[in-house]
């Protein structure tokens, strides 16, 4: 069973370097999310995706970009990495009538 | 944007009960979540409330009051794989989940 999946697991990066946090669904859910996890401050949303070729701003979108090419994929992209993007990042995707979310594993991303 | 809010910590005894309260502003409705984390693991789900009432599922129940703005999980019959962060989530009104900033439960033996 796979999910949910989430590349790199763990990533030492330099600032000012681009770097994209691979995700992919095998569920065939239509919306998916990308969320970062800091100590104190719980899970934020970055960008969701409601279907395929559509996306959105959640609350702290800034030096982030996401692309949805299609159903599976949806990568998210640092464009010139800060150390404050130092977070644990989630992604997860969401169907049906409760609509919960199916997070991946989770991505650890130290930036330097 | 949401406010959620809900205690840091709480610690309890193995076989006792708990309850985590969770409080809420939000610009439209569309459900309460609650989700369970082990520490270096994702966030799984355990509960959904929608309408006011109590919805229980084994051990757990989760409680909705929509015109107080307020949640609470209920943990019974504590084991210590219990020991966990307790997420509490709001869907607003275009859908989108905020999350609280997490309850760490410490279950002691």
């Amino acid at each position: 069973i796979a999910g949910i999946t989430q590349a790199p697991t763990s990533q030492i990066l330099a600032a000012g370097r681009r770097m994209t946090l691979r995700c992919t669904q095998d569920m065939r859910h239509n919306a998916m999310y990308w969320y970062r996890q800091d100590l104190g401050l719980g899970l934020r949303l970055i960008h969701y995706s409601n279907t395929a070729g559509t996306t959105g701003k959640g609350e702290v979108p800034d030096g982030y970009s996401v692309s949805r090419a299609n159903t599976d994929d949806f990568p998210l992209t640092l464009a010139s990495a800060v150390p404050s993007q130092t977070s644990v990042y989630f992604c997860a995707s969401s169907s049906g009538t409760v609509g919960e979310l199916f997070f991946g594993e989770g991505s650890r991303l130290t930036v330097l | 944007g949401q406010n959620i809010d809900q205690p840091t910590e709480m610690t309890a005894t193995e076989g006792a009960i708990v309850q985590i309260n969770c409080t809420y502003q939000t610009s439209g409705f569309n459900g309460l979540f609650w989700y369970q984390q082990h520490a270096g693991e994702a966030p799984t789900f355990l509960s959904y409330n929608v309408l006011d009432g109590l919805e229980e599922k084994g051990r757990f129940s989760s409680f909705l009051s929509r015109s107080k703005g307020y949640s609470y999980l209920l943990l019974k019959e504590l084991q210590m794989k219990d020991s966990a962060s307790y997420l509490c989530a709001v869907r607003d009104g275009d859908y989108k989940l905020s999350f609280g900033a997490g309850t760490t439960v410490t279950v002691r033996a």
